[in-house]
């Protein structure tokens, strides 16, 4: 699986949008972009996956650049409930298959 | 809606000690994943089954960790004799095998173990 590089943290006004960016500059191109996030002391949680289109789902948007070096996700309209710790995963789709996850990005929402 | 359970959500055991770990994928689902998250390690990979059988365990100390999926309901991940280094939260995961959707893995809320 290619390897991801994502900010340490980053902070977030409640109600503004919300732009996590990840590089991944050695993706190939059977390779998928997948977003999981984990909130403090749960489970992490699936966001949204691309290819090379951009997506959008009940809960954010993924931005992928033409030559699929990075991606964004957006969180349209940030609440407390968003503060977590983000994580930009690249791997082959088709079959389950294991997750590696690095450090991700921790977004703190603010009032 | 449908979750992973896991129990116990805490446990807290002395060095030496067996420890046993379940999880109960979600129903349908043909693949159950066991993580460990440490603050030094992060979430690691510590096996995976799909259909009950073991497809890789290769991030798992054999020497005294074992999974085992004794039905489709069920997995298991032992800890014996259990060490103050295995102190983490485990989480379980579980997902289609194939198909739409297979790449989506559904966490429970874990497992936090404490050894003495």
């Amino acid at each position: 699986d290619a390897k991801t590089t994502q900010p340490t943290s980053m902070d977030c006004a409640e109600g503004r949008a919300a732009n996590l960016p990840c590089n991944h500059s050695t993706i190939s191109g059977n390779e998928y972009v997948y977003w999981y996030r984990q909130i403090h002391s749960q489970g992490p949680q699936y966001i949204i996956h691309g290819l090379k289109n951009n997506e959008t789902n009940e809960m954010a948007s993924l931005i992928i650049t033409e030559d699929r070096k990075s991606s964004t996700l957006i969180l349209p309209h940030a609440t407390l409930r968003d503060t977590a710790v983000y994580y930009c995963i690249v791997r082959v789709s088709g079959t389950a298959s294991k997750l590696t996850f690095g450090t991700g990005t921790r977004l703190q929402v603010t009032l | 809606d449908a979750r992973v359970t896991q129990t116990p959500r805490h446990k807290v055991t002395e060095m030496g000690q067996e420890v046993t770990m379940r999880c109960q994928p979600i129903l349908g689902h043909n693949t159950v994943f066991w993580y460990r998250q440490t603050m030094m390690q992060g979430l690691e990979l510590l096996a995976y089954f799909r259909n009950r059988a073991p497809l890789d365990d290769s991030g798992m100390p054999k020497d005294r960790f074992s999974a085992e999926m004794p039905d489709a309901t069920l997995a298991t991940l032992k800890i014996q004799p259990s060490e103050p280094r295995d102190s983490a939260v485990y989480f379980c995961a579980s997902g289609l095998g194939q198909g739409a959707g297979a790449d989506t893995q559904y966490f429970g809320p874990g497992t936090r173990l404490t050894v003495l």
